[in-house]
C-alpha cells in the first residue's frame, strides 16, 4: 500500500529565507506521480508543483523546487525566499501509474516570521 | 492553472435535513472528480471517487446512502449529505482530474458544514 509521510507537523522559517519541508513516499509502483499541495487557512487547496518518477530533472515552479531523490523515495519541497503569504498547510501526495486517487501526507504547517 | 468551483462555501442546516454541494470544473471537463473530508488539522480523507455517466466508487466507510454522489455531466458533480447530523459537521472539499497524464487534482474552495 502507498503511504506518505511528512514528518515535521510544524516548520518556522524566518521571512526572506530558505526553508524544506520534507515528505518521504513508501511504494511498489515503478512509475508515480509526487504533489505537493498548499492550503491557507482559508481552506482551499493550491496546486504547487509535480514530480513524476521518470523526471530525470527535479521540478522548479517559481520558488518552489522539489528535491526528489527517488532512492530514498523522498520528494522535499524546498521554498526559497519565504514570504508573508507562505504561511499554510503543505501536504505532499501522491499518485500511482494505475490509480486515479491520491494518497496524502498528514501535512506539515509553515509559520513564515516577519 | 485549471479552476475548479464549489458552491456552497458555507451552509448551516438543522439537523434531519439534506445538504447539496455542488462542485464545478470551469475551464476543462473532468471526467473524473473526487470528494473529500477534512476534520480539523487533519489531512484530508477522500470519500468517493465520482465518475461522469456512472456510479461512485466509495471508500470503505463511506455510507453512500447517506453521502449521495451524482457526476451528471462533464463538468458537474453532487455531493447530497442526507438527513443530517451534527456529526456530519466538517469541511468537505472536491477536486476535479485533469486529463493530463499527469492527473494533477485541481482543488474547489471547499464547504464548511455545520449541522445544528
Amino acid at each position: 500500500a502507498q503511504k506518505i509521510t511528512q514528518t515535521q507537523p510544524g516548520m518556522f522559517v524566518q521571512e526572506k529565507e530558505a526553508v524544506t519541508l520534507d515528505c518521504t513516499y513508501d511504494t511498489s509502483d515503478p512509475s508515480y506521480g509526487l504533489f505537493w499541495y498548499k492550503q491557507p487557512s482559508s481552506g482551499e487547496m493550491i496546486f504547487l508543483i509535480y514530480q513524476g518518477s521518470y523526471d530525470q530533472q527535479n521540478a522548479t515552479e517559481g520558488r518552489y523546487s522539489l528535491n526528489f531523490q527517488k532512492a530514498r523515495k523522498s520528494a522535499n519541497l524546498v521554498i526559497s525566499a519565504s514570504q508573508l503569504g507562505d504561511s499554510a498547510m503543505y501536504f505532499c501526495a501522491m499518485r500511482d501509474n494505475y490509480g486515479q486517487n491520491f494518497v496524502f501526507g498528514p501535512g506539515t504547517r509553515l509559520s513564515v516570521l516577519p | 492553472g485549471a479552476v475548479v468551483s464549489q458552491h456552497p462555501s458555507w451552509v448551516i442546516c438543522k439537523s434531519g435535513t439534506s445538504v447539496k454541494i455542488e462542485c464545478r470544473s470551469l475551464d476543462f471537463q473532468a471526467t473524473t472528480m473526487f470528494w473529500y473530508r477534512q476534520f480539523p488539522k487533519q489531512s484530508l480523507m477522500l470519500m468517493a471517487t465520482s465518475n461522469e455517466g456512472s456510479k461512485a466508487t466509495y471508500e470503505q466507510g463511506v455510507e453512500k446512502d447517506k453521502f449521495l454522489i451524482n457526476h451528471a455531466s462533464l463538468t458537474l458533480s453532487t455531493l447530497t449529505v442526507t438527513s443530517a447530523h451534527p456529526e456530519d459537521s466538517s469541511f468537505y472539499i472536491c477536486s476535479a482530474r485533469d486529463g493530463t497524464p499527469k492527473g494533477t487534482q485541481y482543488f474547489g474552495p471547499g464547504t464548511r458544514l455545520l449541522v445544528l
